[in-house]
C-alpha cells in the first residue's frame, strides 16, 4: 500500500476562481490508475478523473487532471456553486484522505 | 441505466457478522471488477475488496484480509459482503462500486450506500 498524501486540507474559494488540488504519493505510481473523485454531503463519490488526466463521462471540462510519478494535480479552472465538495484521490487500493472545497 | 443498490442490516452486534448485498440492474453484471469501499462517519474511503464476477477471482485490502469474503450473491445479479468479528471501528457507510474497463480500482458507477452500525 502506496500512502497518498492531499493537501491542502481545505481551500476556502470564491466562485469563479482556480482551484488547485494537490495529491503527493510516497514513492513513485504509475500514472495509469490515479483517479480523481468529488463527493458532496449525503452523495455517493463521483469519478471525475481517471488515468491522471482523463475525464470520465460527463464531466464538464473544467475539471483536469495532471501530474506523474509521485506528484498529482487536480484543477478546477473556474469554480461554479455546484464545485465546492470533498475531492479524493485515490491508486489502486488507496485513497488520499481528501481536500475540502469551501465557500469563502 | 445502471444502478446499484446496497443493502444490509442496519445495526450488527459486536463480534457478529454484517451480510451485505448489492444488487445491480440496468447492465450485466457479467464481465466486471465490482468493489466495495467503506466511510466511517465524518471520515475519507477506504477500499475493502473487489470480486471479479466470471471468475469469482477476488482481492482484499490487507488489513481486512482476516475477516472479509466477496463472493457471487445468491441471486445472478448481485455481489455480497461479509464482515467477520465486528467491532465499533466497522461502523460506516458501505458502499458497492464497478471498475472500469481499464481498471479494476477505478470505481467508475456507485450505488448510494448502505448504513452499517456496529453496537450492542
Amino acid at each position: 500500500e502506496i500512502p497518498l498524501t492531499q493537501s491542502p486540507g481545505t481551500l476556502s474559494l470564491s466562485p469563479g476562481e482556480r482551484a488547485t488540488l494537490s495529491c503527493r504519493a510516497s514513492q513513485i505510481i504509475s500514472s495509469s490508475f490515479l483517479a480523481w473523485y468529488q463527493q458532496k454531503p449525503g452523495q455517493a463519490p463521483r469519478l471525475l478523473i481517471y488515468d491522471a488526466s482523463s475525464r470520465a463521462s460527463g464531466i464538464p471540462d473544467r475539471f483536469s487532471g495532471s501530474g506523474s510519478g509521485t506528484d498529482f494535480t487536480l484543477t478546477i479552472s473556474r469554480l461554479e456553486p455546484e464545485d465546492f465538495a470533498v475531492y479524493y484521490c485515490q491508486h489502486s487500493e488507496t485513497f488520499g484522505q481528501g481536500t475540502t472545497v469551501d465557500i469563502k | 441505466q445502471m444502478q446499484l443498490q446496497e443493502s444490509g442490516p442496519g445495526l450488527v452486534k459486536p463480534s457478529e457478522t454484517a451480510s451485505l448485498t448489492c444488487t445491480v440492474s440496468g447492465a450485466s453484471i457479467s464481465g466486471s471488477y465490482w468493489s466495495w469501499i467503506r466511510q466511517p462517519p465524518g471520515k475519507g474511503l477506504q477500499w475493502i475488496g473487489y470480486i471479479y464476477y466470471d471468475t469469482g477471482y477476488t482481492n482484499y485490502h490487507p488489513s481486512l484480509k482476516s475477516r472479509v469474503t466477496i463472493s457471487v450473491g445468491s441471486s445472478k445479479n448481485q455481489i455480497s459482503l461479509r464482515l467477520t468479528s465486528v467491532t465499533a471501528a466497522d461502523t460506516a457507510i458501505y458502499y458497492c462500486a464497478r471498475g472500469t474497463i481499464s481498471s479494476p480500482a477505478t470505481f467508475g458507477s456507485w450505488g448510494q450506500g448502505t448504513q452499517v452500525t456496529v453496537s450492542s
